[in-house]
């Protein structure tokens, strides 16, 4: 299951610099992997995905990585801007039959201008 | 291109009530699924619904239920709301069962007083 707490992990980067977003998931079954972008009184925002048989996948400036072994995905963004200041939520999902997403706590970025 | 749209963005209501939450997915997309987001937390999952069935449950008390109209748009309702049912709700549609992008509406910020 998923662990959540009422303070999240917070994130400051440097305008300009790449920030680098951790999460471990708990189900070893999970083959679906989503991260959004969710801003103060908004829906989650699509980011990027990745599929269980790959390691690695790039979007528009960011960058998702997977290891199995460990239960990990990173989220990667280069040259943090303003807008990205949000909280990201990595989410997954165990294919079982269902679309059920297993959300992480979420990690709060705060971009210093 | 429209996303998805909820209905209605905010609503008060007292302990004891009902309440009714509308959801249209994109075009095409046929799986719709509900989340509750309380504040500082990531989205739980409520339910899915695709092709009109109910897919899956979440944790949460029978007083939750919802159903898929044949237009694949959404309700959700939670009958006897206690103050704990105060938090923002969350729709999610998708293009396949699973293992698709699955996108948010804005929610729907729920007050039980």
């Amino acid at each position: 299951g998923e662990s959540v707490g009422l303070h999240l992990p917070t994130l400051s980067v440097q305008e300009g610099d790449n920030s680098i977003i951790n999460c471990a998931y708990s189900n070893s079954a999970s083959d679906y992997f989503i991260w959004y972008k969710q801003e103060s009184g908004k829906g989650p925002q699509f980011i990027i995905d990745i599929r269980s048989n790959m390691d690695k996948r790039q979007g528009q400036r960011v960058t998702v990585l997977l290891n199995k072994t460990v239960k990990h995905l990173s989220l990667q963004i280069a040259a943090t801007q303003p807008g990205d200041s949000a909280v990201y939520f990595c989410a997954e999902n165990s294919g079982a039959g269902s679309y059920q997403l297993t959300f992480g706590k979420g990690t709060k970025l705060s971009v210093i201008p | 291109d429209a996303g998805v749209t909820q209905s209605p963005t905010h609503l008060i209501k007292t302990r004891g009530q009902h309440v009714t939450l509308r959801c249209s997915p994109i075009s095409g997309h046929k799986s719709v699924s509900w989340y509750q987001q309380v504040l500082g937390q990531g989205p739980q999952f409520i339910f899915q619904y695709y092709e009109k069935e109910e897919r899956g449950r979440g944790n949460f008390p029978d007083r939750f239920s919802a159903r898929q109209f044949p237009n694949y748009s959404s309700e959700l309702n939670v009958n006897a709301l206690l103050l704990g049912d105060s938090a923002l709700y969350l729709c999610a549609s998708s293009l396949r069962r699973e293992g698709a992008a699955a996108f948010f509406g804005q929610g729907t910020r729920l007050t039980v007083v």
